[in-house]
């Protein structure tokens, strides 16, 4: 299973768009990249998932490069509410439900006002 | 979306009680559902992975005898925390993978467990 990296915390002010990067050097083949945000005392919640290219939905944006040896979380115009850790993951392409992740430390995002 | 539902989300007990925590698919069935544990300040680490029908797969290191999972339907896994100490005190979440096999795994909102 992949492993990631990330930085272990970022500061922000609100309204600012927010870009988390991750690397993945050894990701597989069949390896997707998934985010998750955790808020303390809840289980994380998802985010966003891609394979490569450019992925966006009502939330945020995820872009991965040809290589995909690394992978950016975007988040645009960030408020309070945003101030959660986020989880870079790499998984394997499994069928059905049977995806074991490995979780990292994550980036602790800090929004101030 | 798909949600996963867990309860209780907080148990406060003593010391040498059993604890059981359910994890609940509720648009879905989930034939694999995982058991996580964190710690403050930490990230998740996998337990186990809980399979309908058969027994549960426990990582290295957790004790299958302390953690018993059980998941009788593809819609509920059980973890029960037996003769609980205080250093089984944590943060244990449940996952369940969205139907598709590139779909994301949807988390539970985790129980609190501390054991005094």
């Amino acid at each position: 299973l992949a492993k990631t990296t990330q930085p272990i915390s970022m500061d922000s002010y609100e309204g600012q768009e927010v870009n988390i990067t991750c690397s993945h050097n050894n990701i597989a083949t069949n390896d997707y990249i998934t985010w998750y945000q955790q808020f303390p005392s809840q289980g994380p919640r998802f985010i966003i998932q891609g394979y490569k290219t450019k992925v966006t939905n009502e939330v945020a944006s995820l872009f991965i490069p040809a290589d995909r040896k690394s992978s950016t979380l975007s988040l645009p115009r960030v408020s309070l509410s945003d101030t959660a850790v986020y989880y870079c993951l790499v998984g394997p392409y499994n069928a059905g439900n049977n995806r074991k992740l490995i979780w990292g430390l994550g980036t602790s995002l800090a929004v101030n006002p | 979306g798909a949600v996963v539902s867990q309860h209780p989300s907080r148990v406060i007990c003593k010391s040498g009680t059993s604890v059981k925590i359910e994890c609940r698919s509720l648009d879905f069935q989930a034939t694999t559902m995982f058991w996580y544990r964190q710690f403050p300040k930490q990230s998740l680490m996998l337990m186990a992975t809980s399979n309908e029908g058969s027994k549960a797969t426990y990582e290295q290191g957790v004790e299958k005898d302390k953690f018993l999972i059980n998941h009788a339907s593809l819609t509920l896994s059980t973890l029960t925390v037996t003769s609980a100490h205080p250093e089984d005190s944590s943060f244990y979440i449940c996952s369940a993978g969205g139907q598709g096999s590139n779909q994301p795994q949807h988390f539970g909102d985790g129980t609190r467990l501390s054991i005094l």
